[in-house]
């Protein structure tokens, strides 16, 4: 079975410009969550989407959104970088609802705002 | 004051040796207990969950919660210099509204096994 795949692995974005980061969960799999990952807070819940519906939502600003489609695809969209938004983004998906359920991740995106 | 505090490290053992990783929580609604393995350029995955306070064994690795203490352990057995990565601690938020738990994380702890 395929893990957790994330596109892309690495992006360079300058502060102002927008972008959007995709993960395809395990087949069967319909809950995909988002997190965020720095050095100095740590892995911090994003948002988590289950059968295409937003189901749960961490604390952060509302330039961070996302979305899931009919075959659980989520893609997450932030705009207006600012320097701080650089960090891995990693995404996992489970069977079920989270955090209940075992969520598997994916190797994360690498995103660096310069 | 972080919910969930985890000494970063780096923390370096000679191969065989007996580690162990800790959290701290602050929060006693806190259930559902993780450890998390990271290894460079990949993601999280589970290693050990746990709910009630004790001792939970699996092979090599013993994952310990005192809830009275608030506090987690992870111990590593005979440990290898694949065990070489960062540990993550993680536990689920309790919410008043079902459905909104969430897991926090510490910020995890780098390990490296000298051969």
């Amino acid at each position: 079975k395929a893990g957790v795949t994330q596109t892309p692995r690495y992006l360079i974005k300058t502060r102002g410009q927008q972008v959007t980061l995709s993960c395809s969960p395990i087949s069967g799999h319909r809950s995909v969550s988002w997190y965020q990952q720095t050095p100095g807070q740590g892995l911090q819940f994003l948002f988590e989407y289950f059968s295409e519906t937003q189901r749960n939502k961490g604390n952060f600003p509302g330039r961070f959104s996302g979305r899931q489609f009919s075959n659980s695809r989520s893609e997450m969209n932030v705009s207006t970088l600012e320097l701080g938004d650089s960090a891995l983004y990693l995404c996992a998906s489970s069977f079920g609802r989270a955090p209940y359920n075992e969520q598997f991740f994916g190797p994360g995106t690498r995103l660096t705002v310069l | 004051q972080k919910e969930v505090e985890q000494d970063p490290g780096p923390l370096s053992v000679p191969e065989g040796a007996i580690v162990s990783l800790n959290c701290t929580y602050s929060n006693s609604a806190f259930q559902y207990f993780m450890w998390y393995r990271q290894y460079s350029r990949k993601g999280p995955e589970l290693l050990m969950y746990t709910y009630s306070s004790g001792n939970k064994e699996d092979g090599r690795f013993t994952a310990q919660v005192d809830k009275s203490s608030k506090y987690i352990s992870l111990f590593i057995r005979d440990s290898q210099p694949s065990d070489s990565a960062t540990y993550l601690c993680a536990m689920i938020s309790p919410s008043i509204n079902f459905g909104n738990e969430k897991l926090t994380f510490g910020t995890g702890t780098r390990l490296t096994i000298i051969p």
